[in-house]
């Protein structure tokens, strides 16, 4: 059984970073790309960023370029989103996400981050 | 227009068929397939329809999805409580060179 499972969320300060893990179990892991989706509680789903099988291609919506960071290590099943210089608007819980649009799609349960001073 | 737009609410009686529309342009939904996604309060979203119209293992038939030129929709016939839910479409987008999610539809079993 797929399983998806985000960790590192928690309350941050603005400006401050936080590095949210998903780690991946129940298939092939090195396989797909991954992806980060956000939404804040009670309103709608946010595309993060994307990643590539071997970690070599990301892409990320403009709201969060230059302040994000997706990579992954394969080796340990696991896929990372660095943010830094977080602000209030980040606000948000964080899903991770495999094969987005695909046949296999699958998500985790999610990790709220919350930027507040 | 970079931007996928869906009624806010929907709304039918048990039995029924309901039919959501997610409206875009040529960078997305004109050139791009089509997911929709069901998320029931407090979980994650789940899977209804990929490549347009093609069901996930485990999706009942009464799930069914179309594109046609820039505008995608998603029917659900014999209409259940538990279908009470929001309901998102998504589309990569060629302008933003990214996913654009639409802005979601609530599902009300009357």
């Amino acid at each position: 059984e797929v399983h998806l499972v985000e960790s590192g969320g928690g309350l941050v300060q603005p400006g401050g970073s936080l590095r949210l893990s998903c780690a991946a179990s129940g298939f092939t892991f090195s396989s797909y790309w991954m992806h980060w989706v956000r939404q804040v509680p009670g309103k709608g789903l946010v595309w993060v960023a994307r990643i590539n099988t071997d970690g070599r291609t990301t892409t990320y919506a403009d709201s969060v370029k230059g302040r994000f960071t997706i990579s992954r290590d394969n080796a340990k099943n696991t896929v990372y989103l660095q943010m830094n210089s977080l602000r209030a608007e980040d606000t948000a819980v964080y899903y991770c996400e495999r094969d987005l649009g695909g046949r296999d799609d699958s998500w985790g349960q999610g990790t709220l981050v919350t930027v507040s001073s | 227009q970079s931007v996928l737009t869906q009624p806010p609410s929907a709304s039918g009686t048990p039995g029924q068929r309901v039919t959501i529309s997610c409206s875009g342009g040529w960078s997305n939904i004109g050139g791009h397939t089509v997911t929709w996604y069901q998320q029931l309060p407090g979980t994650a979203p789940k899977p209804l329809i990929y490549s347009n119209s093609q069901r996930p293992s485990g999706v009942p038939d009464r799930f069914s999805g179309s594109k046609s030129g820039t505008s995608a929709s998603l029917a659900i016939s014999g209409l259940q409580s538990e279908d009470e839910a929001d309901y998102y479409c998504v589309a990569w987008d060629d302008s933003l060179n990214g996913y654009l999610f639409g802005t979601g539809t609530k599902v009300t079993v009357l």
